[in-house]
């Protein structure tokens, strides 16, 4: 099965850069997902790593290290509209199952 | 543009009542999803089908069943609805591995 785990919640100030982590124990693994969630909408993509390292797009980057077991997602010059859950979803070698995490809920204050 | 979409975003319904929540999505994805999301214990997935006709169980299938006879649609039952049934149904498709999943706007159940 899968095991994962990150921060309930976040508090960060607008224009500054947060970090969430996601750690992860898994019996299979074919890569790790990120999703944003604002309150009362569903989930969308932010993004996919399935090597290790950095990948970048715009704002947001995610990091990868297979070997640890971990994630995180990274978000630079936070904005307002920033303030959301961060869903950390790692997927399995069956069908394209994800787990997901509890999810970290962000708040980006002025 | 991808489109997954749901029967209804609020459902009302009694104990005992069998409840059918409908799915559709646009993109012809293979892989279709049902998950239920509850303050503090997150995304847990019921069913995942992978295939017309084929379906797996997944964390928590109790008390529940789906039904996937066309590729676009993919429906959760619950064949006798229980007060811990209330929850936000969401529903997701994606065209296989490595690929991300969309999600549908959700259905709000509320079993009383």
């Amino acid at each position: 099965g899968q095991n994962i785990d990150q921060p309930t919640e976040m508090t960060a100030t607008e224009g500054a850069i947060v970090q969430i982590n996601c750690t992860y124990q898994t019996s299979g693994f074919n890569g790790l997902f990120w999703y944003q969630q604002h309150a009362g909408e569903a989930p969308t993509f932010l993004s996919y790593n399935v090597l290790d390292g950095l990948e970048e797009k715009g704002r947001f980057s995610s990091f990868l290290s297979r070997s640890k077991g971990y994630s995180y997602l990274l978000l630079k010059e936070l904005q307002m509209k920033d303030s959301a859950s961060y869903l950390c979803a790692v997927q399995g070698t069956n069908a394209g199952k994800s787990t997901f995490g509890d999810g970290t809920t962000l708040t980006v204050k002025p | 543009d991808v489109k997954v979409t749901q029967s209804s975003r609020y459902l009302v319904k009694r104990t005992g009542e069998k409840v059918f929540l409908e799915c559709v999505q646009d993109m012809d994805h293979e892989n279709m999803f049902w998950y239920r999301q509850d303050p503090g214990l997150g995304l847990r997935l019921i069913y995942f089908s992978y295939d017309v006709k084929m379906k797996e169980k997944g964390d928590i299938p109790e008390g529940y069943s789906v039904s996937r006879e066309k590729k676009e649609r993919f429906s959760l039952i619950l064949e006798s609805a229980s007060t811990n049934q209330t929850s936000m149904y969401l529903c997701a498709s994606s065209s296989g591995q490595g690929r991300e999943q969309y999600f549908g706007p959700g259905t709000r159940l509320t079993v009383t």
